[in-house]
Parts: structure tokens; sequence; C-alpha cells
């Protein structure tokens, strides 16, 4: 069983939409989570981190945990041409010594119709 | 310079090549890693260094040897690499690596790696 696990995609939606991305990880001892978005022949960058079970608003994105399920997500609000990209989801284990760093997932790329 | 600054971008070295990557981070950040990035893979951690000092070595091939002389700079030396070794590689820094939140990395720009 993959660490941590997404839909490789592409997930299409058209402009103006909600897109929901979805996340599934292994390690129930997991406490912080993160998404990164990744544009082609770029590197990733930050979007939001998220500790604590429920939803967290920032802009147009909100992520949601579920940690008895293992499950996070990331729902973009109005979908924009420019969220085109591939989505990380990665995963961090606290107060372990066998494991200190982020476990990402393989992404799901997101295409957003004009 | 600000964030993390990867050099070079692209690098293209034979097998029998010895070459080096370089990282330096701008943020005071404590801790620094080395990812590897292949097509259709997930992020593969290679290396983690806090204060200098190499905390986690997840099992990669002796070809690929790091150096962090101080906390800004990161370096991956290389030497004798196979064309499976091709793919993108990424720097990134966090502020420490001791329990806490918001210890999201910043990524460098990568380096492209090519072996022929």
């Amino acid at each position: 069983q993959k660490e941590v696990e997404q839909n490789s995609g592409p997930l299409s939606v058209p402009e103006g939409a909600i897109a929901s991305l979805n996340c599934t990880y292994s390690d129930r001892g997991s406490q912080s989570f993160f998404w990164y978005r990744q544009y082609s022949g770029k590197s990733p960058e930050l979007i939001m981190s998220i500790y604590s079970n429920g939803d967290k608003e920032d802009g147009r994105f909100t992520a949601q945990l579920n940690k008895a399920s293992q499950y996070v997500s990331l729902l973009i609000r109005d979908s924009q041409p420019s969220d085109s990209a591939t989505y990380l989801c990665a995963v961090n284990r606290e107060a372990d010594t066998g494991r200190r760093a982020l476990t990402f997932g393989s992404g799901t790329r997101l295409q957003v119709q004009p | 310079e600000t964030g993390v600054t990867q050099t070079p971008r692209h690098l293209v070295m034979g097998m029998t090549n010895k070459k080096s990557l370089k990282c330096e981070q701008h943020l005071g950040h404590n801790a620094m890693y080395w990812y590897k990035q292949s097509a259709k893979k997930p992020l593969e951690l290679m290396f983690v260094y806090s204060l200098e000092e190499r905390v986690e070595n997840n099992s990669v091939p002796s070809r690929f040897s790091p150096e962090c002389p101080n906390s800004s700079h990161l370096f991956l030396h290389l030497h004798t690499l196979q064309p499976e070794d091709s793919a993108l590689y990424l720097c990134a820094s966090s502020q420490d690596l001791r329990p806490g939140r918001d210890y999201g990395y910043t990524f460098g720009s990568g380096t492209r790696l090519t072996v022929v």
C-alpha cells in the first residue's frame, strides 16, 4: 500500500466550477498535511496546510481533513485556467525518529477548461 | 537573492563523469532536503540535514553523496551514475525538524539531470 495515494487524473473541470482533489494516507500517526501545486517544469509551491479535523479556508482554496478516515482533500472554488497544474498531497508524521520528512503522493493533474 | 537557489538548472553527464549539484537557501531555515522526482512517480526523499547534521539517508545508492557544510548550503555529489538516475533533483528547506506546525517546505527550482 502506498503511503500517500492520489488519483493521477487528469481531472478536467470547466472554468468557474469547483475542483475537488482527494488524498488518502496510510500512517495513522500522521499529524500535518500539506497541499502543493506544481506547474509543468516548475518546482512545487506550498498552497495550504492543515492539522486539525475539519475545514480550513484560504481564499478560493479549502482544505478538508478527516483523520478517522485518513482522508484529506482540497477544494478549489471558481477554478481558473491558471489553476491547471499538478497538485501534490504531502503528510508529515511528527515525534517519530524514523521519519521526519514529508511523504508525497504522486499528484493529481488538474485541467481547467476555458 | 531570496528563497532556495539551485544550480545548475540542467545537467547532462556521462556515466563515468563526476558532477555536483548545489543548493543555497536564504531563508534562515535549519533543515534542508534532497528529493528526486521521476516521471509519474512521487517525490522520493533522498537525504535530510538538520543544522548540518545528516539525520536521514533514505537508502540512497552510494553514487549519490551529500554534503552540508553549513545550514545555508547543500551539495549533492554525483559519480558513476546510471541512465535510470535521470530525473529532476529538488532541494528544499524548512524552518526546523522539531515537532510543530507550519513547517512546510520551500523548494528550489530543481536540477534536470540527464545521464547518457
